[in-house]
């Protein structure tokens, strides 16, 4: 069965600190990694990764994929309040149907003032 | 664009009602996702719909049905609703062949 496991399921961190977000996953003919920012409501997209070793890069988020050891890592430097959130994994495989997302539970980061 | 839109936000239902959660979405997407989200459960996959005119379950379907009205919107329906389906409702869509899927605001459905 495919899966995705996160790690830490949850997290507090104070303002200024660096967190790295684990994923790990188990997914026939895996296609692509993807991270999302959950606040108070949807979930919104950050990153695609689809090569390994490639590190995508968006202010202090960045992010990269190992598909030899089948992880990927999210890490957040200078950590802000505004970084309070679950972060979510999630991953795409090739001939399950299109588009479908095998989800991991989340991972609640806190940050403290 | 108002980008994926979902009606109503919150709903309180008894055991044995029925409803249709809406979602609709402006970005010329041809798929569309309906996702339970449950606390420590991450999100779960209703229903899809990969192009206009197809269904498809997904991981959680009993209980739910969905209508595809065209290439804008999605309905959800519970016909006859639980206590276990209690859930945070999201609705999703993405374009033809690729992974990137975006997201609604959710409705927040309570079953009593």
């Amino acid at each position: 069965e495919d899966k995705v496991v996160q790690s830490p399921l949850s997290l507090v961190v104070h303002e200024g600190d660096t967190v790295t977000l684990n994923c790990s996953y188990e997914v026939t003919n895996f296609r692509s990694l993807l991270w999302y920012k959950q606040e108070k409501k949807a979930p919104t997209f950050l990153f695609m990764l689809t090569s390994s070793g490639i590190e995508k890069k968006s202010g202090r988020l960045s992010s990269i994929l190992d598909k030899k050891e089948l992880f990927s890592i999210l890490n957040i430097t200078a950590t802000q309040t505004g970084d309070s959130a679950i972060y979510l994994c999630a991953a795409s495989n090739y001939g399950g149907s299109q588009g479908n997302l095998i989800f991991g539970k989340g991972t609640k980061l806190s940050v403290k003032p | 664009n108002a980008g994926v839109t979902q009606t109503p936000k919150f709903q309180v239902l008894k055991t044995g009602q029925s409803m249709t959660l809406q979602c609709a979405q402006d970005m010329n997407h041809n798929s569309m996702y309906w996702y339970r989200q449950d606390p420590g459960m991450g999100l779960r996959l209703i229903y899809y719909s990969a192009s206009e005119g197809t269904t498809d379950k997904g991981e959680v379907p009993n209980g739910y049905n969905v209508s595809r009205l065209n290439k804008r919107e999605f309905s959800l329906r519970l016909e006859s609703a639980a206590p276990s389906q209690t859930s945070v409702y999201f609705c999703a869509s993405s374009e033809i062949r690729t992974d990137t899927q975006y997201f609604g605001p959710g409705t927040r459905l309570t079953v009593l």
